[in-house]
């Protein structure tokens, strides 16, 4: 079966401008994450949803940023007045179900942001 | 809060050699772990993962784990590397039954495997 897909692959932007973000989980996996790439610092969560539950924001760095999720299938994440160091590689990926944290995550390929 | 530390930002090693990456992680209580690797050009795929029972977990392409709730280490060791372990390595902590589904990574370690 298809994997997890995300679209674009690559985005350039200006700075100030809004930015989507498209994330097509494996189908019926129930969780999905969103993760920010930076060079040297790793994976950074920021946001989850699981089934019909409120989603974690707890990592969205600003209120710039914002996701959502419809249907329980595919999730969208919003950037606003993006700036430079919003630049980086932006990873999704889904889970069968978030089962406390013990299952495996399938991610997808990405989307590079690249903000002039 | 939970964190995880990947003291080694670049490992080079040569082919055939051991090889051995270390990740800690902050709190000491109960934990999945888990650790990932990042091919070039290509997305994050699963290494392997402890849930439970035995310390010693094996993994894809010769790939181990030791939990260690003492020293609070999950170290990922390879007793003979090949060019194709090149990759980016990230190590993954969760915490049983803290209600959250979150995963923290740590900063990952390179793995250049040299000819």
């Amino acid at each position: 079966g298809a994997g997890v897909s995300q679209s674009p692959s690559n985005k350039v932007t200006e700075k100030g401008k809004d930015v989507e973000l498209r994330c097509d989980p494996i189908s019926g996996h129930t969780a999905l994450y969103w993760y920010r790439q930076s060079l040297g610092q790793g994976l950074e969560f920021l946001i989850y949803f699981q089934g019909n539950s409120a989603p974690d924001k707890s990592g969205l760095p600003s209120d710039r940023f914002s996701a959502e999720r419809t249907g329980g299938s595919v999730s969208t994440l919003t950037i606003q007045r993006t700036q430079q160091e919003d630049s980086a590689v932006y990873l999704c990926a889904s889970s069968a179900d978030a089962g406390l944290g013990r299952n495996e995550q399938f991610f997808g390929p990405g989307t590079r942001l690249t903000v002039l | 809060a939970q964190s995880v530390t990947q003291l080694d930002s670049q490992v080079p090693v040569f082919e055939e050699a051991p090889v051995e990456l270390r990740c800690n992680y902050s709190s000491s209580v109960s934990v999945y772990l888990f650790w990932y690797v990042q091919y070039p050009n290509q997305g994050l795929q699963l290494l392997l993962k402890y849930l439970s029972g035995s310390t010693l977990v094996k993994g894809i392409n010769g790939f181990e784990a030791e939990f260690n709730k003492s020293q609070t280490s999950f170290h990922l060791r390879k007793p003979s590397v090949h060019i194709s372990d090149t990759a980016e390595y990230f190590c993954a902590v969760s915490d049983r039954g803290s209600g959250t589904y979150k995963y923290i990574f740590g900063t990952g370690t390179r793995l250049k495997v040299l000819a």
